[in-house]
């Protein structure tokens, strides 16, 4: 299994742009999320989904889309790129009879 | 969810038990408490998880006071490796769907 897969590890955009954070898992895991983390902080929870065509917002899901179409993908979306989204971004799975999260290895986004 | 504290640093040397704290006062019946670690910017990594009783996997210990409010991460025999934040983090077993990280607990193993 190749686990939480991220993609891309890191990219730059400029102000205005939007782009897709692809996240996929190959686990069969109902529950999907997407957190964020600042330097210094702690991860915060964006979006997630409990199982294919279900999401709904975390705490902080502004300025960020989603949609759950199959069970291994959850793309993130952003769709006019700020720099106040400048952040690592992690994508999480959790099959729902355990109780672990296994996580990405993060996406590097730097808006200019 | 319930509130955690931690400290925010701990140094521990090599091949020593360490012993990481974490208050959560105001959890509730079903709350569960979770031990999550992030390698130098890594995704973070599960480490243990418990409802009341102590509990103990192949990479820590956890133990859990009997009033519920604090809790112990223990590492035996710390290692390098395991040098990283930790992250205490309280959640109902429905609500371990959304982890609430706070800043964790930076331990730094000194060889």
């Amino acid at each position: 299994n190749a686990g939480v897969t991220q993609t891309p590890k890191f990219q730059v955009l400029k102000t205005g742009q939007s782009m897709t954070l692809q996240c996929a898992q190959d686990m069969n895991h109902e529950y999907m999320s997407w957190y964020r983390q600042d330097p210094g902080m702690g991860l915060r929870l964006i979006h997630y989904s409990v199982g294919a065509g279900i999401t709904d917002q975390g705490e902080v899901p502004n300025g960020y889309n989603v949609s759950r179409s199959t069970t291994e993908d959850f793309p993130l979306r952003l769709l006019s790129a700020a720099p106040s989204q400048t952040s690592v971004y992690f994508c999480a799975s959790r099959d729902s009879l355990e109780e672990t999260q296994y996580f990405g290895p993060g996406t590097r986004l730097l808006v200019l | 969810d319930a509130k955690t504290t931690q400290p925010t640093s701990m140094d521990c040397a090599e091949g020593r038990a360490a012993n990481l704290p974490c208050n959560h006062s105001t959890i509730s019946g079903n709350e569960y408490v979770y031990w999550y670690r992030q390698i130098h910017s890594q995704g973070p990594q599960y480490i243990i998880h418990g409802l009341k009783n102590n509990e103990t996997n192949e990479m820590a210990s956890l133990i859990i006071t009997e009033d519920r409010k604090s809790s112990t991460l223990i590492l035996p025999h710390a290692t390098l490796r395991d040098t990283a934040v930790y992250y205490c983090i309280v959640a109902s077993g429905d609500g371990s769907y959304q982890l609430t990280f706070g800043k964790g607990t930076k331990l730094s193993v000194i060889p």
